[in-house]
């Protein structure tokens, strides 16, 4: 079976300052990992997937992870954060073999301040 | 296109009673999802369809929970009788393909907050 940790529930940050959001996974099996954004009140959104290939993924509004197997991370970034960047993060796991039932972390809450 | 559709938005019950819960995936996709988001968790699979019919419904409390997808298109998915921890969000997702989180992309609605009380 397959987990997802995010040790940080949540993260202050300022305005145009930079940020990461952590994520650990575990796993028997290689798997694809994913990001999703949920802003309040609103469903969830892919921020972006590894699949493979590169290790450095680029997604939407400017985020970026990179994995790393021997570490089993997955860590978020953005150099540069906005106000509108306040939301909820999940990191997600899924099994390359198999049948696909995605596993979230707990979510990270994100607030960005002036 | 239109997104995943889900309603209502927010309904409150006591506990004991029952409530049903409607979701309308995105034309022509063949896969839908339902996920309990607990507050301070991540969404957790409740049940899997492909079509109309149910893939994946380990996590699903069978006791108190079901869920139909009639036709392929439409689900509801029903809690009879509420309990108190049954206090979450409900959310729908849909895909073209049973491998939607990888060959494609699975949408989200907006979700159903349910609160017993």
């Amino acid at each position: 079976a397959q987990s997802v940790t995010q040790l940080d529930s949540q993260v202050p940050v300022f305005e145009e300052a930079p940020v990461e959001l952590r994520c650990n996974y575990s796993s028997s099996v290689s798997v694809y990992l994913f990001w999703y954004v949920q802003y309040p009140n609103q469903g969830l959104q892919l921020l972006l997937k590894y699949l493979s290939g590169s290790t450095l993924v680029k997604g939407i509004n400017g985020f970026e992870a990179e994995f790393n197997k021997s570490q089993t991370s997955f860590h978020l970034r953005k150099p540069s954060v906005h106000i509108s960047d306040t939301a909820e993060y999940f990191c997600a796991v899924i099994p390359n073999t198999g049948f696909q039932k995605l596993v979230f972390g707990t979510g990270t809450r994100l607030l960005v301040s002036p | 296109e239109a997104g995943v559709a889900q309603s209502p938005r927010y309904k409150i019950i006591e506990k004991r009673q029952s409530v049903a819960f409607w979701c309308n995936p995105i034309s022509g996709h063949a896969t839908l999802y339902w996920y309990q988001q607990i507050l301070g968790q991540g969404p957790k699979l409740l049940i899997q369809f492909q079509n109309n019919g149910v893939v994946d419904d380990s996590q699903l409390p069978k006791d108190r929970f079901s869920a139909e997808r009639l036709k392929g298109v439409d689900s509801t998915l029903k809690i009879q009788p509420a309990k108190l921890e049954d206090s979450a969000v409900y959310l729908c997702a849909s895909s073209s393909t049973g491998q939607g989180w990888t060959n494609t992309e699975a949408f989200f609605g907006q979700g159903t907050r349910l609160t017993v009380v």
